[in-house]
């Protein structure tokens, strides 16, 4: 399969409550983005972990990254009405040098007020 | 930032007929452009990779003859969906690695929705 898997495929939350995903992948890896997505829209760059990273901050967004694990994690704290979205995580690979981005099958994340 | 214009935003076209997505980069060169192809509710699938002065490169399973790829620029990509199908409907994006990327991540155009009549 050309994706990794994410989970949960959807989540339900109240507004200020943590959220968290969670994106596996199969090969190795030069690096891992995680991206949103609004319903038909394209899709925004949020974080990129590489590989020698364990976790990174930005924002209310922390990502890790376990490499023995080949996954990764999303936290959005406190969350708000408008993370409503749909997550990704993309890796890029070892063994290509093209810079193929490879998604995961994503997580649609729904924020209620 | 990095921003990639992708026009049109919506398109509905008849059976047979042929349909032109264009993918500009608006404020850097874009030597390599990427392809995806997204059904509803599921993840992108790369499609393509664009690359200017050369050949594009297409994924196993895609069809090169009916999603014609000319990256005619350093700033333009198009993708052509020749003698379009209602399977061909879809939601089409591009991307491109932006400035300071891998760092500042790919930069993706807005999407074209094409359906299929």
């Amino acid at each position: 399969s050309q994706q990794g898997e994410e989970d949960p495929q959807a989540l339900s939350i109240q507004e200020g409550e943590n959220a968290t995903m969670n994106c596996s992948y199969k090969t190795s890896i030069n690096n891992l983005q995680w991206y949103r997505q609004n319903s038909g829209r394209g899709l925004v760059h949020l974080i990129l972990i590489r590989s020698n990273e364990r976790e990174k901050h930005s924002g209310r967004l922390r990502v890790t990254l376990d490499t023995s694990k080949k996954s990764s994690s999303l936290l959005i704290t406190a969350s708000r009405a408008a993370d409503t979205a749909s997550y990704f995580c993309a890796t890029a690979r070892v063994s290509s040098n093209t810079g193929k981005l490879i998604f995961g099958q994503g997580t649609t994340l729904q924020v209620k007020p | 930032g990095a921003v990639v214009s992708q026009h049109p935003s919506r398109v509905i076209c008849k059976s047979g007929t042929s349909v032109k997505i264009e993918c500009r980069s608006l404020d850097f060169q874009a030597t390599t452009m990427f392809w995806y192809r997204q059904f509803p509710k599921q993840s992108l699938m790369l499609m393509a990779t664009s690359n200017e002065g050369s050949k594009a490169t297409y994924e196993q399973g895609v069809e090169k003859d009916k999603f014609l790829i000319n990256h005619a620029s350093l700033t333009l990509s198009t993708l052509t969906v020749t003698s379009a199908h209602p399977e061909d409907s879809s939601f089409y994006i591009c991307s491109a690695p932006g400035q300071g990327a891998p760092v500042g991540g790919y930069t993706f155009g807005s999407g074209t929705r094409l359906t299929v009549v």
